[in-house]
């Protein structure tokens, strides 16, 4: 497997523009995170889907983030509009169930990394 | 809510010392403990993960070890070198699966 893909790794918009962050987990994985890494506030974790449904987006810091699943291949998360504070590199993760246990290692996307001007 | 701990933030030491490095979370009922390393500009690579039922893990010179009594996680790198320099995260995965993770200690080895 070529692990969880990401794409595209970087972008550079304008202010005000629509972003949309793509995310392919590793075949077989039923849990993705989407998590967005800054300097200051390290590693948050914005939202996750187990089984393509969404659990919890409490991380989601407004709601002009927004994303979707929709199939066990593929995700996004869109920013609507750009704000230059969106600046970041975002990561998508995959994880999978082992018989016994509640998800356990996970995997991570080279990321994404966002700038606004 | 879990909150994650990583002490120090930084640390620099000679090439050939062992080192430990600290990682403490609030809620103690989780279901693993995962260590990542993070080079400059790159993605997370996963080293070590413990489940809540064990108490350390060890590939090569890595340890990982485990006390969810007192919400701690140690990772123990032996005989370090100049490329084991990188960011070293920890990550606590949770009962609501979620995965939170500490800011992460930024290693510099020294040749």
């Amino acid at each position: 497997d070529a692990g969880v893909i990401q794409s595209p790794r970087h972008e550079v918009t304008e202010m005000g523009q629509e972003v949309t962050l793509r995310c392919k987990p590793i075949s077989g994985h039923n849990s993705l995170f989407w998590y967005r890494q800054t300097m200051m506030r390290g590693l948050e974790l914005l939202i996750y889907f187990n089984n393509n449904v969404p659990i919890d987006d409490s991380g989601m810091p407004e709601d002009r983030f927004s994303a979707k699943m929709p199939n066990a291949s593929f995700s996004t998360l869109k920013i609507q509009p750009s704000e230059p504070r969106d600046s970041a590199v975002y990561f998508c993760a995959s994880s999978y169930p082992v018989q016994g246990l509640r998800n356990t290692e996970a995997f991570f996307g080279q990321g994404t990394r966002l700038t606004v001007v | 809510k879990q909150e994650v701990t990583q002490i120090p933030a930084a640390l620099s030491v000679p090439e050939g010392e062992n080192l430990v490095l600290n990682c403490s979370f609030t809620d103690s009922a989780i279901y693993n403990l995962q260590w990542f390393r993070q080079d400059p500009g790159k993605g997370l690579t996963s080293l070590l993960l413990i489940q809540s039922s064990q108490r350390e893990q060890t590939s090569g010179r890595l340890n990982a070890s485990l006390d969810k009594s007192s919400g701690r996680s140690t990772l123990y790198i032996a005989a370090s070198q100049p490329g084991d320099s990188a960011t070293y995260l920890c990550a606590a995965g949770g009962r609501d699966d979620k995965i939170i993770f500490g800011k992460g200690t930024r290693l510099h080895i020294l040749p």
